[in-house]
């Protein structure tokens, strides 16, 4: 079974860019989050998907994050424009479900320079 | 607010011995938990997931025990291992289906 993909594995950017991270959950896995580590911080949601749809974005730091799901398979968060507070690992997890564990991505690292 | 703290912050123990890791939550509402490791520039990979209804979970070296009523979770490892060096997460799964993190515990096995 192949795992949570996630890419690129490291992005470089200058303020005021776009950068578009992507998301390849567990095939069937029909929960998809995002969680975020800032430097010394310890790792805090972001926001999570049923299916295509948006079920909590409560943890999204503002409106330059924007996430999508395409046809509930794999989903993208788009920063635009980054600034250097954004500059961490995001994570992207999937689960089938409460009560079944999270497998998470290798995460992408994003500086903002 | 939940919040979830690791204790000790780092830690460094010759090869061989056996150690426990310990995780408190504020919150004794939490439908899971679970244990992951994490390598220098690597994911997150689970290592143990106890449901709220259990006591402990054990898959190898590794036990894992939860006691809700107190907020305590501790990690043991038995026989340490180089490649047990890793930083040590625990994470509790709360209402909405969010995990809350601790910051970890940096684990160092001496050869």
């Amino acid at each position: 079974e192949a795992g949570v993909t996630q890419f690129p594995s490291h992005s470089v950017i200058e303020k005021g860019q776009t950068v578009t991270l992507r998301c390849d959950p567990i095939s069937g896995h029909d929960n998809l989050y995002w969680y975020r580590r800032v430097m010394g911080k310890e790792i805090k949601f972001l926001l999570h998907f049923v299916k295509e749809s948006k079920q909590d974005e409560s943890g999204m730091p503002n409106n330059r994050f924007l996430a999508e799901r395409t046809g509930g398979t794999y989903s993208t968060l788009k920063v635009q424009p980054a600034e250097l507070e954004d500059s961490g690992v995001y994570f992207c997890a999937s689960s089938q479900g409460v009560g079944y564990g999270y497998t998470f991505g290798s995460g992408t690292r994003l500086t903002v320079v | 607010k939940q919040e979830v703290t690791q204790i000790p912050a780092a830690l460094s123990v010759p090869e061989g011995e056996n150690l426990v890791l310990n995780c408190s939550f504020t919150d004794s509402a939490i439908y899971n938990l679970q244990w992951f490791r994490q390598d220098p520039g690597k994911g997150l990979t689970s290592l143990l997931l106890i449901q709220s209804s259990q006591r402990e979970q054990t898959s190898g070296r590794l036990n894992a025990s939860l006691d809700k009523s107190s907020g305590r979770s501790t990690l043991y490892i038995a026989a340490s291992q180089p490649g047990d060096s890793a930083t040590y997460l625990c994470a509790v799964l709360r209402g909405a289906q969010k995990l809350v993190f601790g910051q970890g515990t940096r684990l160092t096995i001496n050869p």
